[in-house]
Parts: C-alpha cells; structure tokens; sequence
C-alpha cells in the first residue's frame, strides 16, 4: 500500500528565517509525482510546488522549493524568508494511479 | 484562469437526509475526483470517475454515497441518508486527459446534526 508520513505536526518559525517540512513516502511504483498543499483557515487546498519522480532537478517556486530524495523516498518543502502569510497547514500528497494520497499534515506558524 | 466551483460553500442537514454536493470542474477536464476532510485530520479519497464510470472507490464510499454527472458540466456527490460521522469538509477535484495535476475547488462544508 502506499503511504505518506508527516512527521511533524506542528512546527513554528520566526518572520524571514527558513523552515523544512518534512515528507516521506512508501510506494513500489517508478513513476509518480508528489505535492505539497497550503490549506489555511479558509480549507481552501492551494498548491505550493510539484515534483515528477523522474525528474532529478528540485523543484522551486519563488520562496519554495524541495529536497527530492527518490531513492530515500524523501520529499521535504523548504520555506525561504517566511512570511506570515505562510502560516498554514501544509499537506504532502502522493499520486501514482489517479488519486493522491496525503500526509497528515504539519500546521506551520510564522511568528513575528 | 479556469477553476473547479462548488456548492453550496456550507450545508447543513438532519441525520438521515438526503444531501447533493455540487461541482463544477473545468471544462475540458475528463477525469473528476471527491475527496473528504473531517475537521482536523487529512484529506481522504472517495472516488474517481472518467467516462461516466467510477474509476477508482476508498473503502470510506460505500452503498450510502453515489456520484454522477448528470450533464455536461455539474458532476454531483449524493450521500443517501447522512450520519453524524458524514460531517466533513467535501472537495472536488478535477483534471484533463494528459495532465496528472488535479484542481481543488474550494470545498462544501457539510454539518450534519
């Protein structure tokens, strides 16, 4: 079966400084793509960044960007220069078939 | 930019009623998707559907839910006699033909009393 693992339910940062979630994943599959999702009060999921397996560059997105370790099955976000508007929910999702599969999420709290 | 809309944005409903969430996808998409969020945990899959078929079903989408897109456009999540445990937040999801990413619309909230 496959799985996904936050490990962190809760994490906090001050304003500016760098914060990573963690991710893991168990799957059997080759090829697959993993997600990391912002849900914030609203539960509104609003995607942050994508990353296809295969590909061995990390994927960035301006302040995010992610640690893909494929053959460690490890998927974490790294936030740059938090803002508090990052102070959210974050979720990691796994899709292989067509359906994701997610983590339990790490609530993230910017403090300024 | 084209986004998945649903509604009502918040239901509430007796245990036991009948209720129909409402989703719109994009329109070109062909795979359609709803997923559950009970307050406070993850968000779970229900059920896939392409081609007028259920794809794909979780063990949580039993006899009580069906799904059907009764037109070109709407695709309908129906629990046929709600409990207590039903009370989530609902979303639906859609994507086209070669692209692996779904679109989140924002969610029903259903309350069931």
């Amino acid at each position: 079966a496959q799985t996904v693992t936050q490990s962190q339910p809760e994490m906090s940062v001050q304003e500016a400084e760098t914060v990573t979630l963690s991710c893991t994943y168990d799957t059997s599959e080759n090829n697959y793509y993993l997600f990391w999702y912002k849900q914030p009060p609203s539960r509104q999921m609003i995607l942050v960044i994508r990353q296809e397996a295969y590909k061995q560059q990390n994927a960035t997105e301006n302040r995010f960007s992610v640690n893909f370790q494929k053959a460690a099955k490890s998927f974490s976000l790294k936030i740059s220069d938090s803002q508090l508007g990052d102070t959210a929910m974050y979720f990691c999702a796994f899709m292989a078939t067509y359906k994701y599969i997610f983590g339990t999420g790490t609530r993230l709290k910017v403090l300024a | 930019e084209p986004e998945v809309t649903q509604t009502p944005s918040h239901q509430v409903t007796q245990m036991g009623q009948e209720v129909i969430l409402r989703c719109v996808p994009i329109s070109n998409h062909l795979y359609f998707y709803w997923y559950r969020q009970i307050l406070g945990q993850k968000v779970e899959f229900l059920v896939s559907f392409y081609n007028n078929e259920i794809s794909e079903k979780s063990e949580i989408f039993d006899d009580q839910f069906s799904v059907e897109r009764p037109d070109g456009s709407n695709f309908t999540l129906k629990i046929r006699s709600t409990k207590l445990e039903d009370s989530a937040m609902y979303f639906c999801a859609s994507s086209g033909v070669f692209s692996y990413e779904q679109y989140f619309g924002p969610g029903t909230r259903l309350t069931v009393t």
